[in-house]
């Protein structure tokens, strides 16, 4: 079946340490994905957009990969602080119909 | 917030009510979603509205009932709904009417079915 996975269980990491995320799909070709940020009662904000052409992007503190070979993305975030603790979701748009596909999240907790 | 709008932020009805939600967007965009998150599962895109038209309904039960006056305003008609309705519903916006853009999002509404 066609899916995105991301890890289910929440992500502990400490303050300092870099934080990675990853986001796995199946059986879809695609053109690109996005990275977004969810805080406990709001909405998903956008973050970054990857090419499938791409191989890394960056902004600020935050990078992501993207890997067609090993179907992954990987959202990495340095230094991380307590505010970066939130929910991380993925979405996946196919380069055939331009469906876009979420991802279920990662929370992740950053500890001081 | 100045983005996207919704209302209201909580929402607990019985099965027999009849309710709206309402979604306000303030960025000038041409494109409007529905979407429903329930705990742990990703988000399912319900409702597309593309300059005010409706360019896809994602096999939804017809106790949901959109409805876009304009492009700013984005509504949610619901009766007769069912415990397993009960979720947050997300409004977003994008800037032309690709479901594959940037979506900017609402706060939602925290719907409880009783």
């Amino acid at each position: 079946s066609q899916k995105i996975e991301q890890n289910s269980e929440a992500l502990n990491i400490q303050e300092g340490k870099t934080a990675t995320l990853t986001c796995n799909y199946t059986n879809y070709s695609p053109a690109y994905l996005q990275w977004y940020r969810q805080d406990p009662g709001r909405g998903p904000v956008f973050l970054l957009l990857i090419r499938e052409n791409e191989k890394e992007k960056r902004k600020e503190r935050l990078k992501v990969t993207f890997d067609t070979t090993l179907k992954q993305s990987l959202f990495h975030i340095t230094a991380s602080q307590p505010a970066d603790s939130a929910t991380y979701l993925c979405a996946l748009v196919t380069d055939s119909n331009y469906q876009l596909i979420w991802g279920a999240g990662t929370k992740l907790i950053i500890k001081p | 917030e100045t983005g996207v709008t919704q209302t209201p932020r909580h929402l607990v009805m019985g099965m027999t009510n009849k309710k709206s939600l309402k979604c306000e967007q303030h960025l000038g965009h041409n494109a409007m979603y529905w979407y429903k998150q329930s705990a742990k599962k990703p988000l399912e895109l319900m409702f597309v509205y593309s300059l005010e038209e409706r360019v896809e309904n994602n096999s939804v039960p017809s106790r949901f009932s959109p409805e876009c006056p304009n492009s700013s305003h984005l509504f949610l008609h619901l009766h007769t709904l069912q415990p397993e309705d009960s979720a947050l519903y997300l409004c977003a916006s994008s800037q032309g009417g690709q479901v594959q853009e940037t979506q900017y999002f609402g706060p939602g509404t925290r719907l409880l079915v009783l």
